[in-house]
């Protein structure tokens, strides 16, 4: 079975770019997390799908952030205008259960994003 | 909000030490989650608590949730090369958020010489 996927792996984009990140579940998984890790710093909770809608958006940073999952598949992390602060790794996960429990989410790679 | 604190930020140690680790918060926590993040890497579960006064293991992995709910403790038992990478402790927050979103600490990074 894959796990997580996350696309691109790296990104190195100028302040005022616009990056879209991407994340594939694991097949049938209901429950779609994002978060980020800025260096150095703990991860912190974005926001949470349960299938195509937002359970909960309380971590998102501004609205430069945009999420979405059209499907209730993968979904897309949009940063416009990106701003030096942005720069961090941002980690999906995905979690199997309707009633998402703590210990069931399963994390992607992550995508490095570099602003300059 | 809640946060967790761990300790210590980083270590170096010697392949074949034990290792030690913990994870402290001002306010309680009903579930404790250790996680590895290798380089490159998301992070992997390792270990889950759900009672205070918990040990389990898991391999040369073993911790423990606190009896005051506001804790948590890692330990390695002889380390090898592999065990690098960077240890996080979560936890769901308490009363509020979706069911599922966690806290996690600053992590500690692990360095293991041959």
């Amino acid at each position: 079975e894959a796990g997580v996927t996350q696309f691109p792996s790296h990104s190195v984009i100028e302040k005022g770019q616009t990056v879209t990140l991407r994340c594939d579940p694991i097949s049938g998984h209901d429950n779609l997390y994002w978060y980020r890790r800025v260096m150095g710093k703990e991860i912190k909770f974005l926001l949470h799908f349960v299938k195509e809608s937002k359970q909960d958006e309380s971590g998102m940073p501004n609205n430069r952030f945009l999420a979405e999952r059209t499907g209730g598949t993968y979904s897309t992390l949009k940063v416009q205008p990106a701003e030096l602060e942005d720069s961090g790794v941002y980690f999906c996960a995905s979690s199997p259960y309707r009633r998402a429990a703590a210990d069931t989410q399963y994390f992607g790679p992550g995508t490095r994003l570099t602003v300059l | 909000g809640q946060q967790l604190n761990q300790n210590p930020q980083s270590m170096f140690i010697q392949e074949g030490e034990d290792v030690s680790m913990n994870c402290t918060s001002s306010s309680i926590f009903n579930t404790w989650l250790w996680y590895k993040q290798d380089p490159g890497e998301g992070p992997v579960l390792l270990i889950a608590l759900y009672k205070a006064g918990e040990l389990t293991s898991n391999g040369r992995l073993t911790a423990q949730f606190g009896i005051t709910r506001k804790d948590s403790f890692l330990n390695i038992s002889a380390s090898i090369p592999s065990d690098v990478g960077i240890y996080f402790c979560a936890g769901p927050p308490r009363g509020g958020g979706s069911q599922g979103n966690l806290i996690f600490g600053k992590g500690t990074k692990l360095s293991v010489k041959p």
